[in-house]
């Protein structure tokens, strides 16, 4: 079993609506919890950092970790075509430096 | 300002081969990572540098890979006696080393390595 498991999809929903991506992990341990998204032939970029538990809202986009469920999500509201890219969960160990990724999940938005 | 890079952007190389990928890291970042990503996979760890500690060479898959860091500065990682199974885009990372920042990490643009 890897430790953070994430469907690959593909999703593909029509533009203006809220996406919904998530990832499960299996070692309690772990601490810090991003999300990146990394378009075509790119490298990642980082979206949102959350510590422990709770909600982080930026613009359009909400992260949410629930270390009870071993459970972490990201929403985009009012998705547009721009936010097609494929979106990666991470997280690490406190102290640690490595991230361990999600497989990645490949977000489509029609117009 | 200037963000991650890495060069080559492409290599195709013939099994049997040595190559070598360079990074260059976010000016003042401490930190460097490099991973792997194969075809539809998230990214694996590979290799750590930090300042002048001794490297993380934990998720370096086999005694053909290597990796230098010069400083706090560029990163060299290099695969010797390619295989096909060494195909695969290789990323770069650096990040700050102090501050609630310390673990965001800021990637390039990958390598993308082919091996025939």
């Amino acid at each position: 079993q890897k430790e953070v498991e994430q469907d690959p999809g593909p999703l593909s929903v029509p533009e203006g609506a809220i996406v919904s991506l998530n990832c499960t992990y299996s070692n309690s341990a772990f601490q810090y919890f991003m999300w990146y998204r990394q378009y075509s032939r790119k490298g990642p970029e980082l979206l949102m950092y959350t510590y422990s538990s709770g909600n982080k809202e930026d613009g359009r986009f909400t992260a949410q970790v629930d270390k009870s469920s071993k459970y972490i999500s990201l929403f985009i509201r009012d998705s547009q075509p721009s936010d097609s890219a494929t979106y990666l969960c991470a997280m690490n160990f406190q102290g640690a430096q490595k991230l361990v990724f999600g497989q990645g999940t490949r977000l489509t938005i029609n117009p | 300002g200037a963000g991650v890079s890495q060069s080559p952007s492409n290599k195709v190389t013939e099994k049997g081969k040595d190559v070598e990928l360079r990074c260059d890291p976010i000016s003042g970042h401490t930190a460097l990572y490099w991973y792997r990503q194969r075809l539809g996979q998230g990214l694996e760890f590979l290799i750590y540098f930090q300042g002048n500690s001794a490297p993380d060479k934990s998720g370096l898959p086999s005694d053909r890979f290597s990796a230098e860091r010069t400083g706090e500065s560029v990163s060299t990682l290099t695969i010797q006696r390619t295989q096909q199974e060494d195909s695969a885009v290789y990323l770069c990372a650096s990040s700050a080393r102090q501050g609630g920042r310390r673990y965001e990490q800021y990637f390039g643009p990958g390598t993308r390595l082919t091996v025939t």
